[in-house]
């Protein structure tokens, strides 16, 4: 069975400084994507990444970036300068097949603090 | 982009009353899904679709029934609310298996079963 495990509950970080959240996932699969979303307290959940199995190359949307890692089923995310306005809830999700269908597998969410 | 719409931000119910959550999305996609959020628990599928009149329960279907009698619109029912129904409930549209889009969220409703 597909899950995905995000193992650090909380992290907190200076402003403007880097930090990393952490992501595993177990799959049988060779052709999925994966998400990082975030959602910011009382508002939307919203994407803020995505991964494509078959792409060597690693996503980046600014200063948002992932460590796709395929043999060792991780997938990190990188925030670079953090920002006061990236706090949040961050949830990592592996999109598997069902059927003729999809479904996303969601990790439990890292609380991401950041500090003034 | 796309929206998606929940009825209800914040909702108040009794044990035993039949409560309804109403999801409304505008991009014509064909799936749609119903999560519960629970601190620690991240994101657990309660029942998806794929089309109009078609259904699939997800991991926590149990307590819930789902109607999408319209490709917009995709409603989650509580046949008999009870205590530990009370959570945080999101409503999800997506496109087609084959494309690499997200799915899209609405803002949630925080329901609690009093």
């Amino acid at each position: 069975a597909q899950t995905v495990t995000q193992s650090q509950p909380e992290m907190s970080v200076q402003e403007a400084e880097t930090v990393t959240l952490s992501c595993t996932y177990d799959t049988s699969e060779s052709d999925y994507y994966l998400f990082w979303y975030k959602q910011p307290p009382s508002r939307q959940m919203i994407l803020v990444i995505r991964q494509e199995a078959y792409k060597q190359q690693n996503a980046t949307e600014n200063r948002f970036s992932v460590n796709f890692q395929k043999a060792a089923k991780s997938f990190s995310l990188k925030i670079s300068d953090s920002q006061l306005g990236d706090a949040a809830m961050y949830f990592c999700a592996y999109r598997r097949r069902l059927g003729s269908n999809y479904q996303l597998i969601w990790g439990a969410g890292t609380k991401l603090i950041i500090k003034p | 982009d796309v929206k998606v719409t929940q009825s209800s931000r914040y909702l108040v119910k009794r044990t035993g009353e039949k409560v309804f959550l109403e999801c409304v999305q505008d991009m014509d996609h064909e799936n749609m899904f119903w999560y519960r959020q629970d601190p620690g628990l991240g994101l657990r599928l309660i029942y998806f679709s794929y089309d109009v009149k078609m259904k699939e329960k997800g991991d926590i279907p149990e307590g819930y029934s789902v109607s999408r009698e319209k490709k917009e619109r995709f409603s989650l029912i509580l046949e008999s609310a009870s205590t530990n129904q009370t959570s945080m409930y999101l409503c999800g549209a997506a496109d087609r298996l084959y494309s690499n889009q997200p799915q899209h969220f609405g803002d949630g409703t925080r329901l609690s079963i009093l």
